[in-house]
């Protein structure tokens, strides 16, 4: 079965750090690019970054970029997101998605498999 | 970056009824334009991807049209589960850009 899981999340301050990391299973992990897309709490869905295969290519949100870091390991099949200098408005379900194309960014092809979700609150 | 912009954002309709869901880009992004539903806690859904392929396992009553900058997701006759919210997103450039969401509701 075609699996993402994701976990890292939590009640953190502003200004604070957390990690996020996406465990992936059921199909060839390095094959494909990656994307980490968050929801604030009824809101639409925002695009926050994305992975090629090799890491060869990255792309961030605007609201995110100098703060947060994706990154992955194909040997661990995980994908994982550095979240730095986190604030209130970063409250949100943070989705890890496998794209559907051809492992670049972006891969053109949409997000054909999503994890669950793991929740952020940035709060004092 | 690429503004994607969903019309209209909240629509009521019946079921049987066929409706028709727009996507605008605020530039032209080929065919890469893709349709994701949404339930209430639930992780989205890839309906359509590259404009009009349908993703496996979606109904075939789901079809998707455009180029350039002017999209469209049809649904041909609704059924009772296909009330949820619908969100187009552009896969041209990054960052890849979703619009604001359309909100399909029961009549």
């Amino acid at each position: 079965e075609v699996q993402l899981v994701e976990s890292g999340g939590g009640l953190v301050q502003p200004g604070r750090s957390l990690r996020l990391s996406c465990a992936a299973s059921g199909f060839i992990f390095d094959d494909y690019a990656m994307h980490w897309v968050r929801q604030a709490p009824g809101k639409g869905l925002e695009w926050v970054s994305g992975i090629s295969w090799n890491s060869g290519s990255i792309g961030y949100a605007d609201s995110v970029k100098g703060r947060f870091t994706i990154s992955r390991d194909n040997a661990k099949n995980s994908l994982y997101l550095q979240m730095n200098s986190l604030r209130a408005e970063d409250t949100a379900l943070y989705y890890c998605a496998k794209d559907k194309g051809t492992g670049t960014i972006p891969g053109g092809y949409g997000m054909d498999v999503w994890g669950q979700g793991t929740t952020v609150t940035v709060s004092s | 970056d690429i503004q994607m912009t969903q019309s209209p954002s909240s629509l009521s309709a019946s079921v049987g009824d066929r409706v028709t869901i727009t996507c605008r880009a605020s530039q032209s992004i080929s065919s890469y334009l893709n349709w994701y539903q949404q339930k209430p806690g639930k992780a989205p859904k890839l309906l359509i991807y590259a404009a009009s392929s349908l993703q496996g396992g979606v109904p075939s009553r789901f079809s998707g049209g455009g180029s350039g900058t002017d999209f469209t997701l049809t649904i041909s006759s609704l059924q009772p589960e296909d009330f949820a919210t619908y969100y187009c997103q552009q896969s041209y450039s990054t960052p890849c850009t979703f619009g604001q969401g359309t909100k399909l509701e029961i009549k």
